[in-house]
């Protein structure tokens, strides 16, 4: 039943390492996000897919790269991992509002958030 | 200036008070508003969006000033269980961009 999901919850890893966190939501939304949240708690866009459309994508170090395979998911994949990585990552979905009509309020849902800790 | 400030906190009140929040906003073509509630170490949840007449939902009040390009929660008689961090976010809906855009967040301690 969960809306958005992500996985892993949890990654300990090592510096220089990849890793991927994968994202799913069953809502039927057409946009999906990539959020960071750092240490002092402050939310970050760094990517948002729309239709599988890659349409904003902040300044990511280019060691991130999404991937959209259909409008449901949005992984995120990080190469050659730095301790500043270190962070909660979550991935969030809306419905575009011009398209949805009027009840749509245009809430945007997380999921439950990845915390990455780089060694 | 930052597109959305809020001021941080910590507000420390008592259960039983009232307490307002505010949050202002840089780009006047901002369309959508909304107060979203984060407890510690969760995902933050919309706790409502913030209409042009103003809007209520039970013991909070959200009040939106488009000339001053704020938007303000009201908090009435305060429960342990609001504690958390409160975050306004703006949504400017120009050029297909789909942004949400959050402040830092305003953390909010109510004292037994």
């Amino acid at each position: 039943d969960t809306a958005v999901s992500q996985t892993p919850k949890y990654l300990v890893t090592q510096m220089g390492n990849d890793k991927s966190i994968k994202c799913e939501q069953n809502l039927g939304h057409d946009t999906m996000y990539w959020y960071k949240q750092d240490s002092k708690k402050f939310l970050k866009i760094m990517f948002s897919y729309n239709n599988k459309e890659l349409i904003i994508n902040e300044t990511v170090p280019n060691r991130f790269s999404p991937k959209s395979p259909d409008k449901a998911h949005l992984n995120l994949h990080i190469n050659s991992l730095e301790l500043g990585d270190s962070a909660v990552y979550f991935c969030a979905s809306s419905q575009d509002r011009r398209t949805s009509g009027r009840e749509n309020t245009g809430e945007l849902f997380f999921g439950e958030g990845s915390r990455l800790t780089v060694l | 200036r930052k597109e959305v400030e809020q001021d941080p906190g910590p507000f420390n009140v008592p259960e039983g008070a009232t307490v307002a929040f505010n949050c202002t906003y840089s780009n006047s073509a901002s369309q959508s508003f909304f107060w979203y509630r984060q407890d510690c170490r969760k995902e933050p949840k919309l706790l409502m969006s913030v209409y042009s007449s103003g809007n209520e939902d039970g013991r909070f009040t959200a009040q939106l000033n488009r000339a001053s390009q704020y938007i303000s929660l009201l908090i009435r008689d305060s429960k342990l269980s609001d504690s958390a961090t409160y975050l306004c976010v703006v949504y400017p809906i120009t050029s297909g961009t789909y942004k949400y855009i959050f402040g830092t967040g305003t953390r909010l301690k109510v004292l037994a």
